[in-house]
C-alpha cells in the first residue's frame, strides 16, 4: 500500500530533550516536506526537500533540523524542544513535478512540557 | 511574502451548494490548490489551478483568477461527509515552497 508513515504518532517530552520524528514514504517520491498545524494558524511548512541531500527552509524553520540521506526518509529533529513547539506535525511527499499533490502522513502530536 | 485569506467557518444544508473563497497576495505564483481535511485526519488533495478558469471534478469545482488573486472552491449537492476543513494553498514560482491558508471549516447540517 502506497503510504507515508510517521513515528511516533504521539509524544510527550520535556523542554530541552532532543527528539526525532521519523518520516518514510514508499512511493519513490522526490519531494518531501514537514508541516506543523496549530489552531487558527493552519498548516505551516517547516522544511522541504526536493531530493536526496537537497533541503530548503519553509516558513517556520527555527528550532528544527532535517536531513535527507535517503530518498524514502526525511526525519525531523528538534535539538532542544520548547513548549512553543507543541503542535501537530505532518510529513508529506509528492512527485517533483506534482508538488501541489502532496500525500500526507497520519500526523504526530507532540507536547513539550 | 505570501498572505492567504479564507473565511474561518461556513454552515450549509445537505443538498445545497457552498462556495469557499480564497484571496492571496504572493510575490511569485505557480498555482493554487485545495485540500480537504476531516477532523483528526491528514489533509487530502482536492484540486489544482495554475491557469485562469474553472476546473470541475464531480461535485467539486475550483476557480482561479490570477489577475485578481482570487480563487473559490464550489461544493455542490452537499453531503454530510463533506463536513470538514478546506485548505487553500499556493506554491511559489521560484523553488517549491508551499503556503497554506488558515482553512475554512464547513459544517453541513441535515
Amino acid at each position: 500500500e502506497a503510504q507515508v508513515t510517521q513515528n511516533p504518532r504521539y509524544l510527550i517530552t520535556v523542554t530541552g530533550k532532543k527528539l526525532t520524528v521519523t518520516c518514510s514514504q514508499n512511493m519513490n517520491h522526490e519531494y518531501m516536506s514537514w508541516y506543523r498545524q496549530d489552531p487558527g494558524l493552519g498548516l505551516r511548512q517547516i522544511y522541504y526537500s526536493m531530493n536526496v541531500e537537497v533541503t530548503d527552509k519553509g516558513d517556520v524553520p527555527e528550532g528544527y533540523k532535517v536531513s535527507r540521506k535517503e530518498k524514502r526518509n526525511f526525519p525531523l529533529i528538534l535539538e532542544s524542544p520548547s513548549p512553543n513547539q507543541t503542535s501537530l506535525y505532518f510529513c508529506a511527499s509528492s512527485l517533483s513535478d506534482r508538488v501541489y499533490e502532496q500525500y500526507f502522513g497520519p500526523g504526530t502530536r507532540l507536547t513539550v512540557t | 511574502g505570501q498572505n492567504i485569506d479564507q473565511p474561518t467557518e461556513m454552515t450549509a444544508t445537505e443538498g445545497a451548494i457552498v462556495q469557499i473563497n480564497c484571496t492571496y497576495q504572493t510575490s511569485g505564483f505557480n498555482g493554487l490548490f485545495w485540500y480537504q481535511q476531516h477532523a483528526g485526519e491528514a489533509p487530502t488533495f482536492l484540486s489544482y489551478n495554475v491557469l485562469d478558469g474553472l476546473e470541475e471534478k464531480g461535485r467539486f469545482s475550483s476557480f482561479l483568477s490570477r489577475s485578481k488573486g482570487y480563487s473559490y472552491l464550489l461544493l455542490k449537492e452537499l453531503q454530510m461527509k463533506d463536513s470538514a476543513s478546506y485548505l487553500c494553498a499556493v506554491i511559489k514560482a521560484a523553488g517549491n515552497k508551499l503556503t497554506f491558508g488558515g482553512g475554512t471549516r464547513v459544517l453541513v447540517k441535515p
